[in-house]
């Protein structure tokens, strides 16, 4: 079965620079969620988007931004990249969200920022 | 603030035994619980889902207990092997028409012995 898929799956920068990564939901997945997780921590919530709208917005600095495409792809932009930005950053998708709850996680992206 | 609590943080058994894992939460509007098996430096995989509506869900050597009046639900792995050995997160979160975003607990690190 199709699994949610992330890119890159590593990425290494310096500080004050910018990233991407890209999510690439489940087929027919309509929301999409963003998790990042710091060593030895649990997962936090960022941003989510169904059908390409903002649908819920947590702990995301404004230094990052989001959005969902027509393809039901997502992009995390981060800019001015700091030292503690270094993390997991998941992407989880959905269908049918309110009607089915699952969330499938991706691999993830390893960001480590220099 | 956690608002899922989980315990213990961590949990060493031998290959066939019951690891209970606990989770507490406060927030009532809470109606979906699941639980994640994460490896190291992948992603959460889903392993078992509850609502409230119901006190036991059993999936395989999966059980998870809920009580809702006492607002705590747990994991039981039966049988344990050494390839469960692994993090485990409880999660919850809300009814939302346009998805909802999972509050983690702070994860159990299991061992299983052989």
């Amino acid at each position: 079965a199709a699994g949610v898929i992330q890119s890159p799956r590593h990425l290494i920068k310096e500080k004050r620079e910018t990233a991407t990564l890209k999510c690439y939901p489940i087929p027919r997945h309509d929301t999409v969620y963003w998790y990042q997780q710091g060593p030895g921590q649990d997962p936090q919530f960022l941003i989510s988007f169904y059908e390409k709208m903002q649908s819920d917005k947590g702990s995301i600095p404004d230094r990052f931004s989001a959005q969902q495409f027509s393809d039901y792809h997502s992009e995390l932009n981060m800019s001015s990249l700091e030292l503690g930005d270094s993390a997991l950053y998941f992407c989880a998708s959905s269908r049918l969200a309110g009607v089915s709850d699952t969330q499938y996680f991706g691999p993830g992206t390893r960001l480590t920022v220099l | 603030q956690q608002q899922v609590k989980q315990s213990p943080q961590s949990l060493i058994v031998q290959k066939g035994g019951i690891p209970i894992i606990n989770c507490a939460y406060e927030n009532t509007a809470f109606d979906y619980f699941p639980w994640y098996q994460q490896f190291p430096g992948k992603g959460p995989a889903l392993l078992i889902a509850i609502r409230p509506d119901v006190s036991e869900k059993k999936e395989g050597r999966f059980t998870i207990s809920f009580n809702k009046s006492a607002k705590q639900f747990s994991l039981h792995i039966m049988d344990s092997q050494p390839g469960d050995s692994a993090t485990y997160f409880c999660a919850a979160s809300t009814k939302e028409t346009s998805g909802s975003r999972l509050t983690f607990g702070e994860g159990t690190q299991l061992t299983v012995n052989p």
